[in-house]
């Protein structure tokens, strides 16, 4: 299994920042599996943003709920994530993830990751 | 929220040394939902050990896990060149599922 995260690197305060994970050698409508984003702010730990089941059915971190949507489209074996009115504080590394059984449980796989710079 | 934390910082040991790693809860881990994850420097973290004690696929049996309640354990037997990374762990018994700050293993 593979997950590879594309979007822009750079994003400017206020804007919205959009992510996909494509995922292959898997199906994302297994169905026992959740899939994920989790994010990693230079100097502090990871934090999970929230995940996703092929349904549709999405689970948010309370801290960041107001502002990110998850989706799924299972024709393009893909997740998406976008947070909107970002600040500094959203730069990080954004990791997709495979999670095993729940909405939050462990995280078997894991993308390699990819860094978002928000600076005007 | 749940809040772990890792102890020590930093570690400076050699290869072959024997290590245990700390993670510690501010409230017992329902169901001890505990998993144990290693990362080197610009790679994707690595699954080693999930509810607290069982391996993951494919990790070697020099990894091990234990613990309940609050207080959990990550252990290294024999270290190898590649075991110096840095180790998290995360708590998925409470919402919101929450990580440590992770504990840097570097050669001494």
């Amino acid at each position: 299994l593979q997950l590879q995260e594309s979007g822009p690197g750079l994003a400017k305060p206020s804007e919205t920042l959009s992510l996909t994970c494509t995922v292959s050698g898997g199906s994302i409508s297994h169905s026992d599996y959740y899939w994920g984003w989790i994010r990693q702010s230079p100097g502090k730990r990871l934090e999970w943003i929230g995940s996703s089941y092929y349904r549709g059915f999405t689970y948010y971190n309370p801290s960041l709920e107001s502002r990110v949507t998850i989706s799924v489209d299972t024709s393009k074996n893909q997740i998406s994530l976008k947070l909107t009115s970002v600040t500094a504080a959203d730069t990080a590394v954004y990791h997709c993830a495979r999670i095993v059984g729940d909405s939050e449980s462990y995280f078997d796989s894991w993308g390699q990751g990819t860094l978002v710079t928000v600076s005007s | 929220e749940v809040v772990l934390t890792q102890s020590p910082g930093t570690l400076s040991l050699s290869p072959g040394q024997r290590v245990t790693l700390s993670c510690r809860a501010s409230q017992s881990v329902n169901n001890n939902y505990l998993a144990w994850y290693q990362q080197n420097p610009g790679q994707a973290p690595r699954l080693l050990i999930y509810e607290a004690s069982t391996r993951a696929t494919g990790i070697p049996d020099r990894f091990s896990g234990s613990g309940s309640g609050t207080d959990f354990t990550l252990t290294i037997s024999r270290l190898e060149p590649e075991d110096f990374a840095v180790y998290y762990c995360q708590q998925y018994g409470w919402s919101p599922q929450s990580f440590g700050p992770g504990t840097k293993l570097e050669i001494k």
